[in-house]
Formats: C-alpha cells, structure tokens, sequence
C-alpha cells in the first residue's frame, strides 16, 4: 500500500501570499495518477488538479501542481480569501486507493 | 446539472447492517467507474471501494472486506453499498465519487455525502 505524507500539517499564510504544499508518498506514483482536492468545512471534496499538474475544469490558473516520483507539489501562487481549507493529495494507480492526511490552511 | 446524491445513512447499533445508495444525474452514469469514500469525524479520506462501468472490477479497502458490498444499477443510475457487521469505527460521512473519463481517472464528480453512525 501506498502511504501519502503531507506536509506541513497547518499552514498559516496570509491573502496574497503563496502557498507551497507538499506531499511524498512512500514508494513511486505514476504522475498520471496524483491528484490534489480542496475540502471546506461541511463540503465534499473537490477536484483540483489531476495527472499531477492538470487543473480541472473551473480552477484557477493561480492553482497548479508539480511533481514525479514520490514528491509532489501544489503551489497556490496568490491566496484568495476562499482558498483557505483543507487539500489533500490522492495516488490512484491502483488498488488500494490512498490519501493524504491532508494540509490546512488558513489565515494567518 | 451533473450531481451525485446519497441517502441511506443513519444510526445503527454495532453489528447492524445499511444500505447506503447513490443516484446519478446529468451525465451517463453507465460508462463511468464509481467509488465510495468515507471520513471519519475530524478526519482524512479513506478510500473504501471501486466498481468498473460494468461492474466488471469490484476493489475493497482491506478495512471494510468481506463486511462491505458494492454494487450499481446502470439502468436506475444508482450506486450502491451495503454495509453489514458494522463497527463503531465505520462512522464517518460516505461520500460517493465519480471517476473521470480517459487515462488520469481521478475523483471528479463527488456527492454531498451521507452520515454513517455506529454506535450502541
């Protein structure tokens, strides 16, 4: 199994600022099967970027991924005042499927 | 409006059973993989089963094996997961996602969630 370890835990940063979160996984992912998500509080999670570095449909351009191999990236390069949540990272190349524990952010 | 909506959450005592489903709409739910997600209170995402367009390939987290049951009704648009021998640590909001067409099959489309509490 393919553990994810997202660091740092809670990140305080302020509305436009840059964002940088990380996240390693244990063994080598695929990056066509990286994904990232943006989780509020109450809401299901939704989809930012996939294949490691491709947004999905609707995100910002300020959002983007980067990575290969077992250390990946998101950067959000100016912060919004919604951008502030939870995003978690998801390898996907196989059973079983794994997550990130997750990296908050918030205003400092 | 491309939605997933679940219902079928509740209470139930350890040891019980439910049946959560998933209805689709806005899209063609029969040419897309489905999965069932889950978090716990205060929690991350725990990925809890996979089922194929055709239901060809059905996948369990080894957390819920031999306990959970995925399944899909293509011609209601619905998913589902029965639960038995539930624990107290299956509670958790369900969540049920879907997967993206062509080669990257990342979690697109997600549901609202449904809550799950096990508990005597």
């Amino acid at each position: 199994e393919i553990v994810l370890t997202q660091s740092p835990g809670t990140l305080s940063l302020s509305p436009g600022e840059r964002a940088t979160l990380s996240c390693r996984a244990s063994q080598s992912v695929s990056s066509t099967y990286l994904a990232w998500y943006q989780q509020k509080p109450g809401q299901a999670p939704r989809l930012l970027i996939y294949g490691a570095s491709s947004r999905a449909t609707g995100i910002p351009d300020r959002f983007s991924g980067s990575g290969s191999g077992t250390d990946f990236t998101l950067t959000i390069s100016r912060l919004e005042p919604e951008d502030f949540a939870v995003y978690c990272c998801q390898q996907y190349g196989g059973s079983p499927y794994s997550f990130g524990q997750g990296t908050k952010l918030e205003i400092k | 409006e491309v939605q997933l909506v679940e219902s079928g959450g509740g209470l139930v005592k350890p040891g019980g059973s439910l049946r959560l489903s998933c209805a689709a709409s806005g899209f063609t739910f029969s040419s897309y993989t489905m999965n069932w997600v889950r978090q716990a209170p205060g929690k991350g995402l725990e990925w809890v089963s996979f089922i194929s367009s055709t239901s060809s390939y059905i996948y369990y987290a080894d957390s819920v094996k031999g306990r959970f049951t995925i399944s899909r009704d293509n011609a209601k648009n619905s998913l589902y997961l029965q639960m038995n021998s539930l624990r107290v640590e299956d509670t958790a909001v369900y969540y049920c996602a879907r997967v993206q067409l062509g080669p990257f099959a990342a979690f697109d489309i997600w549901g609202q969630g449904t809550m799950v509490t096990v508990s005597s």
